[in-house]
């Protein structure tokens, strides 16, 4: 059965980094893309990137262009986002999602707190 | 970006009843809207793709539909495991977008 298993709640301080994993087993990693989704406390969902595991190409969404970075490694199964110069605000939960369109598996997310 | 327009944000609602959910896109989107069903502390849930194409396994009294660029969530009997937020999402060209969601709870 397909399964996305994230890494593991994080704590860090503003204007640190955050790089979470999330490792695809039960289908063929390269044969569809992973996107990156967050919710912040008591807020709705919100579409960070997505990255083909096949080729690696990226697209980020606007307001995070700059500050994330999404790379695969194929030899593992395994998705990375890393989030630099963390604020506050970036304190949220954050989701990895199979799918080229409709996200039908879910990781089960990685809490990241920012906070001094 | 398309923006996507949810409502309405809170639905007071009672098990029985017919609830509809409503997204509105800022411009053509085609049918390329999916539906989520979220609760708390739990990843979202896929239950319609393609606008109007019921994910397998989830029950057959949700439904959605489209019109132009507005398109609709219906659960037609409300039951208990239903109160949940539901979230509107559009996807094409490898970009996605959510709706604000909309909370079904307890009247």
């Amino acid at each position: 059965q397909v399964q996305l298993v994230q890494s593991g709640a994080e704590v860090k301080k503003p204007g640190a980094s955050v790089k979470v994993s999330c490792k695809a087993s039960g289908y063929t990693f390269g044969s569809y893309g992973i996107n990156w989704v967050r919710q912040a406390p008591g807020q709705g969902l919100e579409w960070m990137g997505w990255i083909s595991a096949y080729n690696g190409n990226t697209n980020y969404a606007q307001n995070l262009q700059g500050r994330v970075t999404l790379t695969r490694d194929t030899s593992t199964s395994t998705a990375f986002m890393e989030l630099r110069n963390l604020r506050s605000d970036d304190t949220a939960m954050y989701y990895c999602a199979r799918g080229q369109g409709p996200m039908a598996y879910w990781g089960q997310g990685t809490l990241l707190t920012v906070s001094s | 970006d398309i923006q996507m327009t949810q409502s309405p944000s809170t639905l007071s609602t009672s098990v029985g009843d017919r609830v509809t959910i409503t997204c509105r896109a800022s411009q053509s989107i085609s049918s390329w809207l999916a539906w989520y069903q979220q609760k708390p502390g739990k990843a979202p849930k896929l239950l319609i793709y393609d606008a109007s194409t019921l994910e397998s396994g989830v029950p057959s009294r949700f439904s959605g539909s489209r019109s132009g660029t507005q398109f609709t969530l219906t659960i037609s009997s409300l039951q208990p495991d239903d109160f949940a937020t539901y979230y509107c999402q559009h996807y094409n060209d490898y970009r996605w977008s959510f709706g604000q969601g909309t909370k079904v709870e307890v009247k």
